[in-house]
């Protein structure tokens, strides 16, 4: 399994302005992933980021808006850029762990994005 | 397109009632199955997957899911609920092969003690 922990629990920003979501996990893994979940929704597939490459997006999400960076194997950051209330979300990091494959994902506690 | 379909948005059930939450799937392909629990309060946690192998599948706290084939489902069970169960149950699939997991809206369960 995969201990994950995410700063910040959750914020509240004005609109037009970025926040930085950290997630670090207790033990070295290839796969992150970025999951949102909006109001009375399910989760969606933001991006997925290995260490050593860019991250690989989505349908419907870009670079531009939800910038990306994986610097080691335990940790990761995503970008919520020049926000808007529609970004108001619950933000989640998943990362693949497992003794051998198929692998399990494992879930953050989430970082609750409120846009005003 | 890969989907998920929870029947059920929100499901009331008193305390020793049985359990099931109707899990569909379209994926044209190999796949992983999962079911994920939210309590109240708490991130996501796997409550059972489904790999390969037999297709009925036990999880944690007796909760058990079958894999049927033929009908695209991966429903989930439990033949006594306890009032601890109330939580968000989210089924999810994956390509074999795939990093990507798809969910379901998720289905809220009420336990009435």
């Amino acid at each position: 399994s995969a201990v994950i922990s995410q700063k910040p629990s959750r914020d509240i920003c004005q609109r037009g302005t970025s926040l930085t979501i950290q997630c670090q996990v207790d033990s070295q893994v290839t796969m992150m992933f970025w999951y949102r979940q909006q109001p009375g929704q399910s989760l969606t597939l933001i991006a997925t980021a290995n260490q050593g490459s860019e991250a690989t997006y989505e349908s419907g999400f870009v670079i531009d808006k939800f910038p990306i960076s994986r610097p080691n194997l335990t940790f990761s950051t995503l970008t919520v850029s020049n926000m808007s209330p529609e970004d108001s979300s619950i933000y989640l990091c998943s990362v693949e762990a497992g003794t051998a494959g198929p692998y399990e994902q494992y879930f953050g506690p989430g970082t609750r994005l409120t846009v005003t | 397109a890969q989907s998920v379909s929870q029947h059920n948005h929100h499901v009331i059930l008193s305390e020793a009632a049985s359990l099931e939450l109707g899990c569909n799937y379209s994926y044209g392909g190999t796949v992983n199955l999962f079911w994920y629990v939210q309590y109240p309060g708490q991130h996501l946690q796997l409550l059972l997957k489904y790999f390969s192998g037999d297709p009925l599948v036990k999880g944690i706290k007796g909760f058990e899911a079958e894999f049927i084939k033929s009908k695209f489902s991966f429903n989930l069970r439990k033949p006594s609920v306890q009032w601890s169960d109330t939580a968000e149950y989210f089924c999810a699939v994956k390509g074999a092969g795939a990093n990507n997991l798809f969910f379901g809206t998720g289905t809220r369960l009420t336990v009435i003690p």
